[in-house]
């Protein structure tokens, strides 16, 4: 069984501070990790995904994201947001090779100018 | 690369009448393809696994007879919303996932844009 939970489902940070969106995990085999954006009436765009490479895992778009496992936590960074980076954020589980993912509920992050 | 289409992105019908929602991987072959419900401000809800020259795995508490999805070729997978109701109403998410081998893609799943349906 596996399960994620996006601890906040809003975020609202002004435009040139860091951005945290937090996700935690749980799963009963070595997970991937995926973080996807959203944007208002759109897809989802694959921003980075940890599948037992490296720990600290950097995406596109200045985003980055690091596995604990001790933590079971997979939170996404990014040292200064912008005003383009307002959108949906979806963290995402998969037990690996054709499993069927599972998604968190979401994190809207509100940039202010 | 890993582009995935959908068509059409929007689309507006009355009240019984079937729809129509491809969903096409454009550079790469995907023998499993997703589809996906979402509902205002929440999360997307898997609705079926569509299996390329197989049948569609439906999840729990969705009409198979209502959501017709075939999986004809490698690179292409349709919804059919028969007999729509306003319910029926929401924007439908496909995702396709890389069967070709490339390493590190194969557990991904990359998304369509959506389908908005709205049903009068």
């Amino acid at each position: 069984a596996q399960s994620v939970t996006q601890l906040d489902s809003h975020v609202s940070v002004s435009e040139g501070t860091p951005v945290l969106l937090r996700c935690n995990y749980s799963s009963s085999y070595s997970p991937s990790l995926f973080w996807y954006v959203q944007h208002p009436n759109k897809g989802l765009q694959l921003l980075l995904k940890y599948t037992s490479a490296a720990t600290l895992v950097k995406g596109i778009n200045g985003f980055e994201a690091e596995f604990k496992k001790s933590e079971t936590s997979f939170h996404l960074t990014k040292p200064s947001a912008h005003m383009s980076d307002a959108a949906e954020y979806f963290c995402v589980v998969s037990q690996g090779g054709y499993q069927k993912v599972t998604f968190g509920t979401g994190t809207k992050l509100q940039v202010i100018p | 690369g890993a582009v995935v289409s959908q068509h059409p992105s929007r689309v507006i019908c009355k009240s019984g009448t079937s729809v129509k929602i491809e969903c096409r991987s454009l550079d790469f072959q995907a023998t499993t393809m997703f589809w996906y419900r979402q509902f205002p401000k929440q999360s997307l809800m898997l609705m079926a696994t569509s299996n390329e020259g197989s049948k569609a795995t439906y999840e729990q508490g969705v009409e198979k007879d209502k959501f017709l999805i075939n999986h004809a070729s490698l690179t292409l997978s349709t919804l059919t919303v028969t007999s729509a109701h306003p319910e029926d109403s929401s924007f439908y998410i496909c995702s396709a996932r890389d069967s070709g081998g490339l390493a590190g893609r194969t557990d991904t799943q990359y998304f369509g844009p959506g389908t908005r349906l709205t049903v009068l």
